[in-house]
């Protein structure tokens, strides 16, 4: 139980695009929704805490208007790329919080986002 | 604002070695500690989670420590595999629950 599905894996687009990247709980009810980036060679980096039914919290430095995280349902949380450029391209992750599971953060598996 | 370090940066053993991979962290103040493991380009897996509360887990060949006094936790893997080579990185979790500090990750490569 507790899987985290992170759609899709990997996506190649142009520069100008925008791109949705969305991350389900599947067999849970996730409360809150994380979403990370990660350069190469170097430690995740959280970008936003996503609350069902409210507005995100971005981290310091992370543009709102970038990054659109819009958390509809208690399973599913959409993080959009607007405007793609080549800097954009990152690995981007989610994580899924259950609170019935002592605080236990779910991974998804990640999305390879690269802007030509 | 909390800082985690992992120490070392990248490890590599022969197989069957025990091996212990360390990660600090600078706010005693958390309110649990996560270990986790990342296969390259693939997302996180949850290997154990600490509360602040307690001082070990353990899951199989893995054996998790916390001393918030000194602000560290060690991740003890026993007998090594092939398998276990990956990136492992421990997270510290903020009292509210919500901000997430991970460290930089160390690279384990066990040799067959």
């Amino acid at each position: 139980g507790a899987v985290v599905s992170q759609h899709p894996s990997r996506v190649i687009c142009k520069s100008g695009t925008s791109v949705k990247i969305e991350c389900r709980s599947l067999d849970f009810q996730a409360t809150t929704m994380f979403w990370y980036r990660q350069f190469p060679k170097k430690s995740l980096m959280l970008m936003a805490t996503s609350n069902e039914g409210s507005k995100a919290t971005y981290e310091q430095g992370v543009e709102k208007d970038k990054f659109l995280i819009n958390h509809a349902s208690l399973t599913l949380s959409t993080l959009t790329v607007t405007s793609a450029h080549p800097e954009d391209s990152s690995f981007y992750i989610c994580s899924a919080r259950m609170a019935t599971r002592g605080e236990k953060l779910f991974f998804g598996s990640g999305t390879q986002l690269s802007v030509l | 604002k909390q800082e985690v370090t992992q120490i070392p940066a990248a490890l590599s053993v022969p197989e069957g070695e025990n091996l212990v991979l360390n990660c600090s962290f600078t706010d005693s103040a958390i309110y649990n500690l996560q270990w986790f493991r990342q296969d390259p380009g693939k997302g996180l897996t949850s290997l154990l989670l600490i509360q602040s509360s307690q001082r070990e887990q353990t899951s199989g060949r893995l054996n998790a420590s916390l001393d918030k006094s000194s602000g560290r936790s060690t991740l003890y893997i026993a007998a090594s595999q092939p398998g276990d080579s990956a990136t492992y990185l421990c997270a510290v979790v903020s009292p509210s629950g919500n901000q997430f500090y991970f460290g930089t990750g160390t690279s384990l490569t066990v040799i067959p």
